[in-house]
């Protein structure tokens, strides 16, 4: 079935320090959707980005991620750190439409000053 | 305003009794989800519902089960809570583009 890994599940970075949460995933399906969602402490898990064409790089808030169906990889970057970055981030697989969302077990990402 | 909201937010039951876990909608999605989340594990599909009484089974139904009579509600019911079911559970609804949650209820099973 589809699965999408998340290998780190803690990741402690010093501020300004840049970002790299590793995401790969497995599906037999070509159409493909990978999503990253953050979640807070005490908030709603939330859309950050979601994936665009093959080997096209997404952005939002400072993040970005692109989709690499080659290594069948969607990588979460930022170049530099911010305490308040400090939360739970999910990567997550879709086929479009119904189909229902697979979700990794997650990155902590924990900056500290 | 765009929300997914889920009552209650904090649930305190002994092992054994019936708990009813309720969400609610108000963006006329089909599709709507309950997901637990436990450290180490993520999110891990317990239902998901592609409208009115049409319910699937995700990864771990084993102790739950669901009712959906309208679409702006999806109600998570387990009878005879086990220590084991001890979570946070979230509901979420879809689009055919993201997925919308709510801020979770925080079950205890003692």
């Amino acid at each position: 079935g589809d699965s999408v890994t998340q290998k780190e599940g803690l990741v402690t970075l010093t501020e300004g320090l840049p970002v790299m949460l590793n995401c790969t995933y497995q599906t037999i399906y070509s159409n493909a959707f990978l999503f990253w969602y953050v979640h807070y402490l005490n908030e709603s898990p939330r859309l950050l980005l979601k994936s665009s064409t093959d080997n096209k790089r997404t952005e939002h808030q400072g993040f970005h991620a692109t989709l690499h169906k080659s290594s069948s990889s969607f990588h979460l970057q930022k170049s530099s750190a911010q305490l308040s970055d400090s939360a739970l981030y999910y990567c997550a697989l879709s086929l479009g439409g119904n189909y229902k969302y697979v979700f990794g077990a997650g990155t902590r990402l924990k900056v500290i000053a | 305003d765009m929300k997914v909201t889920q009552m209650p937010r904090y649930l305190i039951k002994r092992m054994g009794e019936n708990v009813l876990l309720e969400c609610g909608q108000d963006m006329s999605h089909e599709t709507m989800y309950w997901y637990r989340q436990d450290p180490g594990l993520g999110l891990q599909l317990i239902y998901i519902s592609y409208d009115v009484d049409s319910n699937s089974e995700g990864d771990i139904p084993k102790g739950y089960r669901v009712s959906r009579k309208k679409r702006e509600h999806f109600s998570l019911i387990l009878d005879s809570a086990k220590t084991n079911q001890t979570s946070v559970y979230f509901c979420a609804s879809s689009s055919t583009t993201e997925v919308f949650f709510g801020k979770g209820t925080r079950l205890t099973v003692v």
